[in-house]
């Protein structure tokens, strides 16, 4: 089974500055995929990042980095020149092929990030 | 209407209560998905459909009956419930099939409270 273990359940990060999001995860797949979904308070889960386990390369969209470390199971997001609307809960999931065309996905427990101005 | 739309957004029912949630998507997806999110909790995982046939059913209580008519619609009939069933249930869709997974969309979630 996969487990994503977030141990932050909340961050803070002044506006403009930059703020790293912790997430590791367990899996004895050798092909998956990982996430970082957000949530903002209006409840509407939206992709931020995604990252293919085969792919050295780190992910990057726009202010939003990830840093893929697959020996250790690592998987952190950087926000960088953090907004105010970057406020929300942040979730990390991974996502393995479970047969045929059957994706499971799983969810950390979330971090709240706060953004102060 | 865009994206992947969920009616209601709030329900309080009693424990006698029977009643639907309702997810549609307009992406154009063949795989739509509900999940239960309670505080302080991974979101979980409840039922899967892919190509309206259900292909997961995470070990939820019969209390839950899902009804996937068609592969843009997707309902969660709810019967019995007890107050720990209250959570947001959010629905997502995707499409599945090829070598590439596609990412998930999700709705804004029903908020139900059980009385």
């Amino acid at each position: 089974a996969q487990t994503v273990t977030q141990s932050q359940p909340e961050m803070s990060v002044q506006e403009a500055e930059t703020v790293t999001l912790s997430c590791t995860y367990d899996t004895s797949e050798s092909d998956y995929y990982l996430f970082w979904y957000k949530q903002p308070p209006s409840r509407q889960m939206i992709l931020v990042i995604r990252q293919e386990a085969y792919k050295q390369q780190n992910a990057t969209e726009n202010r939003f980095s990830v840093n893929f470390q697959k020996a250790a199971k690592s998987f952190s997001l950087k926000i960088s020149d953090s907004q105010l609307g970057d406020a929300a809960m942040y979730f990390c999931a991974s996502l393995f092929n479970s047969g045929g065309s059957n994706y499971k996905l799983t969810f950390g427990k979330g971090t709240l990030l706060t953004v102060n101005p | 209407e865009t994206g992947v739309t969920q009616t209601p957004r709030h329900l309080v029912m009693g424990m006698t209560n029977k009643k639907s949630l309702k997810c549609e998507q307009h992406l154009g997806h063949n795989a739509m998905y509900w999940y239960k999110q309670s505080a302080k909790k991974p979101l979980e995982l409840m039922f899967v459909y892919n190509f309206k046939e259900q292909t997961e059913n995470n070990s939820v209580p019969s209390r839950f009956s899902p009804e996937c008519p068609n592969s843009s619609h997707l309902f969660l009939h709810l019967h019995t419930l007890q107050p720990e069933d209250s959570a947001l249930y959010l629905c997502a869709s995707s499409q599945v099939g090829g070598a590439r997974y596609n990412e998930q969309f999700f709705g804004p979630g029903t908020r139900l409270t059980v009385l």
